[in-house]
């Protein structure tokens, strides 16, 4: 069967540091890959997708980067982090074909000081 | 602009009986749903989707109910366990092309078991 592995759980960073989260999916080929987060007391928004190695869309314009070095490996970065990149990032992969479920990792809960 | 709308934040219900959550969407475009529950500290757990050429498809316990005309889906759990006790987030995608499917989530519903 197929699994997400989302690290680290949490993460406490000052302003201006660098940030590299990674997400990593077993069992399954070629999948699509969603980086999402969550600010407080807001709903679910999507940042990046990739649907291939090397292959990076991005949803919103913002301070966060993302990379598909691997075809199950998917990292999101920073090169300096602000305030408002607190909140509660969320890696996912669908399979490619259409109208397939998302399935969610269990999450990074980044505060920045 | 809010294209997915849950509009009751918190719903309690008796075990057993039937647990129904609504959710509304303005954007035509959108043709999948799909319904995910959520614990504290988790990543949300898919349970059931529809296609916008099926109105109703069942998995279980679950339901879900798509109105095309009325831009509106609901999940029904029945009977209701206090293990359902979560927050339950619809969402829907559609409208681009290619392989990946970007949902746009509701902001989610409270369901609280009683036992």
């Amino acid at each position: 069967s197929q699994t997400i592995h989302q690290w680290p759980a949490t993460l406490v960073q000052p302003v201006g540091s660098p940030l590299s989260l990674e997400c990593t999916v077993e069992g399954t080929s070629n999948p699509n890959l969603y980086w999402y987060r969550q600010a407080a007391g807001r709903g679910l928004q999507l940042l990046f997708y990739s649907v291939g190695i090397g292959q990076i869309s991005s949803e919103v314009p913002q301070n966060l980067s993302a990379s598909r070095p691997q075809d199950r490996q998917f990292i999101l970065s920073s090169k300096k982090l602000l305030l408002s990149d607190s909140g509660f990032y969320l890696c996912a992969w669908s399979a490619g074909q259409q109208y397939q479920p998302q399935h969610f990792g269990d999450g990074t809960r980044l505060s920045i000081l | 602009d809010q294209q997915v709308k849950q509009n009751s934040p918190s719903l309690s219900v008796q075990e057993g009986r039937i647990s129904i959550l609504n959710c509304d969407y303005t954007n035509s475009m959108f043709d999948y749903f799909l319904w995910y529950k959520k614990y504290p500290a988790e990543g949300p757990t898919f349970l059931i989707s529809i296609s916008s050429i099926k109105d109703k498809n069942e998995d279980g316990r679950f339901t879900v109910f798509l109105n095309k005309s009325a831009k509106h889906l609901s999940l029904h759990i029945v009977p209701s366990q206090p293990g359902d006790s979560a927050v339950y987030f619809c969402a829907a995608s559609g409208g681009v092309s290619g392989s990946a499917r970007q949902l746009t989530f509701g902001s989610g519903t409270q369901l609280t078991v009683l036992p």
